[in-house]
């Protein structure tokens, strides 16, 4: 079976850092995304992991761990354009993508 | 300038009516899909096609129907038998494997 696991909401000051987290169990792995989605909005993508490790984009980094299951979105320098939904997608083996439930970012200044 | 787009952006229909949401693309991606998405909740995939004249039921195929008669074109119908079709559809597309998905802006359909 699929299963996702990200936190429902968190809340953030401007400026700060917050590393939202997602953890999976899937048939399979091909690769991990992030996307940002704000409300009433679609998706946008953000990040994709395949290997273990960082990866650095601007003020976004994401990390994978395959071994653990696990990934995560950092966010440095928080602005309060960045507070929307942010959805971790696994990549199956069968090359289809299964969405988190998505975790909502508040920004207060 | 190459996108999607769905229409229309906002719908109304009654219990037992069929509607139909349009997707278009003008990318020159392979794959599209189709996703629902209920408040709160993730994107659940109803309907893929990787190449024209041919899809795919994803996880919550029931109650829809898509044709891919056009390369461009990827339409789906959420037919009387869906039970709860109030929801946030999405519309979307990639080159080939969902590498990177490139969505419309999405469909709101509210059943009264």
């Amino acid at each position: 079976g699929q299963n996702i696991d990200q936190p429902t909401e968190m809340t953030a000051t401007e400026g700060a850092i917050v590393q939202i987290n997602c953890t999976y169990q899937t048939s399979g792995f091909n690769g991990l995304f992030w996307y940002q989605q704000h409300a009433g909005e679609a998706p946008t993508f953000l990040s994709y992991n395949v290997l273990d490790g960082l990866e650095e984009k601007g003020r976004f980094s994401s990390f994978l761990s395959r071994s653990k299951g696990y990934s995560y979105l950092l966010l440095k320098e928080l602005q309060m354009k960045d507070s929307a939904s942010y959805l971790c997608a696994v990549e199956n083996a069968g090359n289809m993508l299964t969405f988190g439930g998505g975790t909502r970012l508040m920004v207060k200044p | 300038d190459g996108g999607i787009t769905q229409s229309p952006k906002y719908l109304f229909r009654k219990e037992g009516q069929n509607v139909t949401l349009s997707c278009e693309q003008n990318l020159n991606h392979d794959a599209m899909y189709w996703y629902r998405q209920d408040p709160g909740q993730g994107l659940r995939l109803i309907y893929y096609s990787q190449i024209v004249n041919d899809f795919q039921k994803g996880d919550i195929a029931e109650g829809y129907s898509v044709s891919r008669e056009k390369k461009e074109s990827f339409p789906l119908t959420v037919t009387s038998a869906q039970k709860n079709p109030t929801a946030f559809y999405l519309c979307a597309s990639s080159i080939d494997r969902p590498r990177e998905l490139f969505f419309g802006e999405g469909s709101r359909l509210t059943v009264l």
